[in-house]
């Protein structure tokens, strides 16, 4: 079990860049979420997947916001056109079975707009 | 009632003391209450967790007590150690559809040596 990995760590750029994060979850993982926390809150549910399918979308997902999971493996989340508030830390979560459960995090791409 | 409050904002506890976090709850149907730790710069870690059917769960040092009546439930730490000092989040979920977590706002711990 080697964990949630997510790449980068941090992402500094200018406001009205597009930038893309990658997820990879724990790999018999069916279910990958997303969330983003900002200082000092929890963190907010973005987007969920299960398996390559994105069942449920946040109200606090854009359209400046898509996430995708070929295959049902690794998960990329893009923002293009960022805003100063996109800054955050955006966290990946997997979980497997077919009730609730544990959700196992990643350590986050934390997202610095200039 | 889609809602989780959490208390207190922060908490300063002795070394050896009791540490005890609190939240609420309004959606009668989230059926799955964890709690979580994150350390600066690192992504939240499930602590324990607990389902409605149980009033309690320890593991460890680590306690949840719920309440359903009340729509409450809290997190226990006993014989705090400075290495807990950290921010504890409690969460719901649904038992049905994405179970997506809805986190409380948060507590920070510091205990003190």
């Amino acid at each position: 079990d080697t964990g949630v990995s997510q790449d980068p760590r941090h992402k500094i750029t200018k406001r009205g860049q597009n930038v893309t994060f990658r997820c990879d979850p724990i790999s018999e993982h069916n279910r990958l979420y997303w969330y983003r926390q900002t200082l000092g809150q929890g963190p907010e549910f973005l987007t969920y997947f299960q398996n390559e399918a994105q069942l449920e979308k946040s109200r606090l997902l854009s359209d400046r916001f898509s996430a995708e999971r070929p295959k049902g493996s690794f998960s990329t989340l893009e923002i293009q056109r960022t805003e100063q508030g996109d800054s955050a830390m955006y966290l990946c979560a997997s979980s497997d079975g077919m009730s609730v459960g544990p959700q196992h995090f990643g350590d986050g791409t934390r997202l610095s707009i200039l | 009632q889609q809602q989780v409050k959490q208390s207190p904002q922060s908490l300063i506890v002795q070394k050896g003391g009791i540490s005890i976090i609190n939240c609420a709850y309004e959606n009668t149907a989230f059926d799955y209450f964890p709690w979580y730790q994150q350390f600066p710069g690192k992504g939240p870690a499930l602590l324990i967790a607990i389902r409605p059917d149980v009033s309690e769960k320890k593991e460890g040092r680590f306690t949840i007590s719920f309440n359903k009546s009340a729509k409450q439930f809290s997190l226990h730490i006993m014989d705090s150690q400075p290495g807990d000092s950290a921010t504890y989040f409690c969460a719901a979920s649904r038992g049905s559809g994405t179970y997506k977590y809805i986190f409380g706002t948060g507590t920070r711990l510091k205990v003190l040596a």
